[in-house]
């Protein structure tokens, strides 16, 4: 069991540009977190999702991030037009009976 | 909104002394968490803890429900636990994500 799976493990991006992040949950779970530790700041929930489903979405901001996990392959958070407020460290958890597990985590870096 | 407030922010000790980290939250939870984040960012979950006391190695976490209250000792600390120690508490209802305390920066000098 290979544990939460993200990619990449650090990303650049320009201003403007897209930023897909992935997640594969332990295996034999089916649900997924989204968090964002910005810089110097906590960890933060973004966005909960089962297969096919988003759960609760109340973390995530209103525009240019989305976040899907759909029935086959990784969940993806997606991140359009990216900003310099946008670059952190997006972990993703994935549980059963309420014990998560943490993948290392994608570091987005925008220049 | 549950708030989650950990003690001490910082912590410097010296290799082998006994640690004692502190959370307190706000509102009645289902589970709380204890994470280890390592200087390269990784996160690993320590325990979950709903009630009483669980033991890992030299790791111990306790939880007072009633008090809203939680501590995570370590014995014969070693400079290898210099890390920042982060609790988390699902509240329960609506996303059962978690609600993270800021961290204690932790270092453990030889």
């Amino acid at each position: 069991n290979a544990g939460v799976m993200q990619n990449p493990r650090h990303l650049v991006r320009r201003r403007g540009q897209e930023a897909r992040l992935r997640c594969s949950p332990m295996k034999g779970h089916s649900h997924v977190y989204w968090y964002r530790q910005l810089p110097e700041e906590g960890l933060k929930f973004m966005v909960y999702l089962q297969k096919e489903n988003i759960i609760d979405e109340s973390g995530m901001p209103k525009e240019r991030f989305s976040a899907e996990f759909p029935k086959e392959g990784p969940s993806i958070l997606r991140i359009q037009q990216v900003v310099r407020g946008d670059s952190a460290a997006y972990f993703c958890a994935s549980s059963s009976d309420r014990a998560n597990t943490f993948g290392s985590g994608t570091r987005l870096t925008v220049v | 909104k549950n708030e989650v407030e950990q003690s001490p922010q910082n912590l410097t000790a010296q290799e082998g002394e006994f640690i004692t980290i502190n959370c307190s939250y706000s509102v009645g939870i289902s589970a709380l968490h204890w994470l280890q984040q390592h200087p390269g960012g990784g996160i690993v979950s320590l325990f979950m803890l709903s009630s009483g006391k669980k033991k890992h190695g030299r790791l111990i976490a306790t939880i007072n429900i009633q008090e809203k209250h939680s501590s995570l000792h370590i014995t014969a600390s070693h400079p290898r636990d210099s890390a920042v120690y982060i609790c988390a508490v699902v509240s329960g209802g609506g996303a059962d994500g978690l609600t993270f305390g800021k961290g204690t920066h932790l270092i453990i000098q030889p």
